[in-house]
């Protein structure tokens, strides 16, 4: 079992719809929680970042952590075009990864948002 | 700010041959880079940590020797994939870190990657 499952996908909604993007993992010492986003041909870049378990909202987006269920969750709401875009799942059991920078990522899910 | 950049975008080469892979942080100083790598299809993978003006730090089952790190500036990575193969065909992606964030441990910055052929 690999430690972090992501859904490739593709994922296609219309605009407007909420989006749902999921990871499982197995590690019970992760304790940092990201999501990047990664636009064609560019590196990803941090969309959200949790310690532990909860729910942390920046404007569209929500993600969620249930450490007693190894699931992590990113949520869009009115999804726009500019979303599309590959979202990748992030932890570590140290912060972004300690010292020697370890995140363990996800395979992505590429998200279409069609207008 | 935090502008992480790589170069060449895209290589094709020859098997038995050596590519030579930049990172530059553009607009901040990073002691520590990351070199990770993907697969098609699958997940990003940390292949070493590399710090400035010592040895890189490698992940089991990454071969230093067929991998060169240096770290020669606060700038500036380079990863030489030496007598390359068409199994080392893969996305190379840096990231580093910012020296003068606050924290212990602050984000990775990606680079846009780059695409490695060998044929």
């Amino acid at each position: 079992q690999k430690e972090v499952e992501q859904d490739p996908g593709p994922l296609s909604v219309p605009e407007g719809a909420i989006v749902s993007l999921n990871c499982t993992y197995s590690n019970s010492a992760f304790q940092y929680f990201m999501w990047y986003r990664q636009y064609s041909r560019k590196g990803p870049e941090l969309l959200m970042y949790t310690y532990s378990s909860g729910n942390k909202e920046d404007g569209r987006f929500t993600a969620q952590v249930d450490k007693s269920s190894k699931y992590i969750s990113l949520f869009i709401r009115d999804s726009q075009p500019s979303d599309s875009a590959t979202y990748l799942c992030a932890m570590s059991a140290r912060k972004y990864g300690g010292s020697q920078g370890n995140l363990i990522f996800g395979k992505g899910t590429k998200l279409s948002v069609k207008p | 700010g935090a502008v992480v950049s790589q170069h060449p975008s895209w290589v094709i080469c020859k098997s038995g041959t050596s590519v030579k892979i930049e990172c530059r942080s553009l607009d901040f100083q990073a002691t520590t880079m990351f070199w990770y790598r993907q697969f098609p299809k699958q997940s990003l993978m940390l292949m070493a940590t590399s710090n400035e003006g010592s040895k890189a730090t490698y992940e089991q089952g990454v071969e230093k020797d067929k991998f060169l790190i240096n770290h020669a500036s606060l700038t500036l990575s380079t990863l030489t994939v030496t007598s390359a193969h068409p199994e080392d065909s893969s996305f190379y992606i840096c990231s580093a870190r910012d020296l003068l964030l606050a924290g212990a441990y602050n984000e990775q910055f990606f680079g846009p990657g780059t695409r490695l052929t060998v044929l």
